[in-house]
């Protein structure tokens, strides 16, 4: 089965640059890494996606690796309200939300 | 104001009973998903549907169905064939058919609890 691998969980300081790691080693050249979070309780909420360059938006930047084999998320600055859970998905793991990354920020 | 909506935000359910989940979207969008949360774990798809009158099996449809009869309405089924109903339910949409490059939109979700 296709699979994405995150680590369980990551911890940052307020205010300092995280950077959140995925493998998707069985991705195909039309499958776009889509990168989503989510708080308790809450619907996961869209961050933002690529298909082959870096891309940036107002929450965060995705630098994806020339193969396309991995990418990363990177919120430049953390703050408490980032913390949340975060998924790396897409078509090559048939959209499936594993266990994600949680994100700890500490004050 | 566009978006998903869901419910109830609660439900509860008795032993042998089916019950209906609703979700609703005004984004106009073709396409639209149930998931399935179990406390601490990841989200699992339960049923798409690419188009009206059209949806498809996700990983874990057993003890579920769906019907999509209109665009905008896509309700979830939870059978008595379902044991194990207890979860967290959440209902995406897309703008276009495809699951590989389409942004999914989450409504907040329903919690079903067995009495």
């Amino acid at each position: 089965d296709a699979k994405t691998t995150q680590p369980n969980s990551m911890e940052s300081n307020e205010e300092e640059p995280v950077h959140l790691p995925c493998n998707h080693s069985t991705i195909s050249g039309t499958d776009y890494i889509h990168w989503y979070r989510q708080l308790p309780s809450q619907g996961p909420e869209y961050v933002i996606h690529g298909l082959t360059s870096n891309v940036n938006n107002r929450m965060a930047s995705l630098a994806i690796a020339e193969d396309r084999k991995s990418s990363t998320l990177i919120l430049h600055r953390a703050t408490l309200r980032d913390a949340a859970v975060y998924y790396c998905i897409g078509n090559f793991n048939k959209f499936y939300f594993g266990s994600g990354t949680k994100l700890n920020v500490k004050p | 104001d566009g978006g998903i909506t869901q419910s109830p935000k609660y439900l509860f359910r008795k032993e042998g009973q089916n019950v209906t989940l609703s979700c609703e979207q005004n984004l106009n969008h073709d396409a639209m998903y149930w998931y399935r949360q179990d406390p601490g774990q990841g989200l699992r798809l339960i049923y798409y549907s690419q188009i009206v009158n059209d949806f498809q099996k996700g990983d874990i449809a057993e003890g579920y169905s769906v019907s999509r009869e209109k665009k905008e309405s896509f309700p979830l089924t939870v059978t008595s064939a379902q044991k194990n109903p207890t979860a967290f339910y959440l209902c995406a949409s897309s703008i276009a058919p495809g699951l590989h490059q389409e942004t999914q939109y989450f409504g907040p979700g329903t919690r079903l609890l067995v009495l």
